[in-house]
């Protein structure tokens, strides 16, 4: 059974950092693409980031380009997010997602988010 | 960027009713197209991909179309259990934007 779990949100000041971590179980890891996609909730769903299976290749929305870095440990079959000088606009329930199939970008299961709310 | 657009943006219909929503992307994504359902307190789920492709397990009740720039969801036959908003996707390429979305409920 496919499993994402993320962890790492919480409450941080404007211009703070954190990391989002997501643990991933039930599938081969490495030869998937994996995302972030984020909700304010009550509102639409905004896709972050994209990292390759194996290459690594790395894609941003331009709202977050240059702030956020997206990682993988594929020994750890762990998925990373990490946020920096951080904004209020940023305060979201941020989920990890799995591509549909290798070699797809597609995705194919969410996980069920960890909030992040940007305050002072 | 491409943008992508969703109309309506909410509807009301009753059970039984045949529901069509419609997503259109500024520029041409080919069949790079995913839907998804998100009810009311619940993560997201696929429903369709590469346009018109039903993901295993979802209800064939649902339906998609299209190609290019202008896509289909439709419903053929509106159960209660499908309340939820309605996402497109479009991941030709990055960045992979969804749609608003589409609220849909009972009338």
């Amino acid at each position: 059974e496919v499993q994402l779990l993320e962890s790492g949100g919480g409450l941080v000041q404007p211009g703070g950092s954190l990391r989002l971590s997501c643990a991933a179980s039930g599938f081969t890891f490495s030869t998937y693409a994996m995302s972030w996609v984020r909700q304010v909730p009550g509102k639409g769903l905004d896709w972050v980031s994209i990292i390759s299976g194996s290459s690594g290749n790395t894609y941003y929305a331009d709202s977050v380009k240059g702030r956020f870095t997206i990682s993988r440990d594929n020994s750890k079959n762990t998925l990373y997010l990490q946020m920096s000088s951080l904004r209020a606009e940023d305060t979201a329930v941020y989920y990890c997602a799995k591509g549909r199939e290798t070699g797809t970008t597609n995705i194919g299961y969410w996980g069920q988010g960890t909030l992040v709310t940007v305050s002072s | 960027d491409i943008q992508m657009t969703q109309s309506p943006s909410s509807l009301s219909a009753s059970v039984g009713d045949r529901v069509t929503i419609t997503c259109r992307a500024s520029q041409g994504i080919s069949n790079y197209l995913a839907w998804y359902q998100q009810r009311p307190g619940r993560v997201p789920k696929l429903l369709i991909y590469a346009a018109s492709t039903l993901q295993s397990g979802v209800s064939t009740r649902f339906s998609g179309s299209g190609s290019g720039t202008d896509f289909t969801l439709t419903i053929s036959s509106l159960q209660p259990e499908d309340v939820a908003t309605y996402y497109c996707q479009k991941y030709n390429s990055a960045p992979h934007t969804f749609g608003p979305g589409t609220k849909v409920d009972i009338k």
